[in-house]
């Protein structure tokens, strides 16, 4: 099982402004790294997948960056809105597992 | 419309009793899993199946059985044997087994073992 560190575990940020997590995990043998955003009553839904090192991939005011050399991948939110407010759930994949493991997850509130 | 459907919603179960919980999709992927959430951790692997007919363990599988005698189903049986049960229980599927493909969750079944 890798070990996978979210911080922080909970965070509470102010409508309008911007806002970053973090989600560390193994850099041997990576393979990907799933982002997953879970809003309450609802299902996990995929935010990203990334797999090369360097990568930075954007939804909308939502974007990541990916290091593999270091084992990390930021997740940063632009002027932050009432429907961000969720757990963000990271899930890094290397080769020697055939399955993800899930980080805790980054438990997000607007406040507005 | 295309999803993955959990059910039922929340169930109650007496002690030493197997209960089964039923995930069902209709998105023709070939690769199923069951996750358990308890506080504070992350979502934690049970099973999970590539294809139809074959399942492997995850990291936590003692007290479950599945089986995946069709594309769509994958339920899972938590036995008498699971010590603590009582857990939130999440189904995903993935259009592969590819582990940089993006997995389709349903919305978990509470199970409560009183």
């Amino acid at each position: 099982i890798l070990n996978v560190e979210q911080s922080p575990q909970s965070l509470h940020v102010q409508e309008g402004d911007s806002t970053n997590f973090t989600c560390s995990f193994p850099s041997s043998n990576f393979y990907a790294l799933h982002w997953y955003r879970w809003e309450t009553a609802k299902s996990p839904e995929a935010l990203f997948v990334m797999t090369l090192n360097g990568d930075e991939k954007k939804k909308g005011r939502i974007s990541a960056t990916l290091n593999t050399k270091e084992g990390y991948s930021y997740l940063y939110i632009k002027g932050s809105q009432p429907e961000d407010s969720a757990t963000y759930l990271c899930a890094p994949a290397n080769f020697g597992n055939e399955k993800l493991t899930f980080g805790t997850g980054t438990r997000l509130t607007i406040i507005p | 419309d295309g999803g993955i459907t959990q059910s039922p919603k929340y169930l109650f179960r007496k002690e030493g009793q197997n209960v089964t919980l039923s995930c069902e999709q209709n998105l023709n992927h070939d690769a199923m899993y069951w996750y358990r959430q308890d506080p504070g951790q992350g979502l934690r692997l049970i099973y999970y199946s590539q294809i139809v007919n074959d399942f492997q363990k995850g990291d936590i599988a003692e007290g479950y059985s599945v089986s995946r005698e069709k594309k769509e189903s994958f339920p899972l049986t938590v036995t008498s044997a699971q010590k603590n049960p009582t857990a939130f229980y999440l189904c995903a599927s993935s259009i592969t087994g590819d582990r940089d493909t993006e997995a389709f969750f349903g919305q978990g079944t509470r199970l409560t073992v009183v």
